[in-house]
């Protein structure tokens, strides 16, 4: 069946560090991929999408590139902030399937 | 404006009880969904509806009922409720076609006791 697979969590990091969170997704078709983001008490809001290969997806200093070959949707930002601090969730959708597959989270504390 | 709005959003009850969770979205999306989340964030969809009608249900219990009066509404009732169901439950919608992005609520804290 499809699934997503994330770094497993928690991430701590210094203020202004390079922060990179994997992201790998199996699936029969060709999915449309996106980040997720879930600051604390707060619902998902979404963060980037990517919808076909080699499409770059960025928000906020954050970027995300659609890798077919490798099958991957790997989150960056090159200097993360405090506020940066949340659960960040990688998922993908199929056409006409209506629902989104979850990655199990990766929590993310960035210390000043 | 609030794109989709979930009411309450805190509900504590104890086991056996009955509760409604209520969802509305302005955005004017054909599709909407229930989404659990569980102790460890893992989150996993429940229901989905289009034009008001069931497209998924995914092994839920059918304690769980979902109702759409409209298509701006999805509303989650809960019967018998049961420790398990503690969770925080997420709705969103997405429009039908594309990308199928989905937009989420604030989420409804469930606490059974």
């Amino acid at each position: 069946g499809d699934s997503v697979t994330q770094m497993e969590g928690p991430v701590t990091l210094s203020e202004e560090a390079f922060l990179t969170i994997n992201c790998t997704y199996t699936a029969t078709g060709y999915p449309s991929l996106f980040w997720y983001v879930q600051y604390p008490g707060e619902g998902l809001q979404l963060l980037l999408k990517a919808t076909k290969a080699d499409d770059k997806g960025s928000n906020k200093g954050f970027e995300a590139t659609y890798r077919k070959e490798t099958t991957s949707f790997h989150l960056e930002k090159g200097s993360v902030q405090v506020s940066d601090s949340a659960v960040y969730f990688c998922a993908l959708s199929l056409q006409g399937a209506q629902k989104l597959v979850f990655g199990q989270g990766t929590r993310l504390t960035i210390n000043p | 404006d609030t794109a989709v709005s979930q009411t309450p959003k805190y509900l504590v009850t104890q086991m056996g009880n009955d509760k409604s969770i209520k969802c509305e979205q302005n955005l004017g999306h054909d599709t909407m969904y229930w989404y659990k989340q569980d102790s460890k964030k893992f989150l996993k969809i429940m229901f989905s509806y289009n034009n008001k009608e069931l497209i998924i249900n995914e092994t839920v219990p059918n304690r769980f009922s979902p109702k759409s009066p409209d298509k701006a509404h999805l509303n989650l009732h809960i019967n018998s409720l049961e420790l398990g169901d503690s969770a925080v439950y997420f709705c969103a919608s997405s429009q039908e076609t594309g990308s199928y992005e989905q937009y989420f609520g604030p989420g409804t804290r469930l606490t059974v006791t």
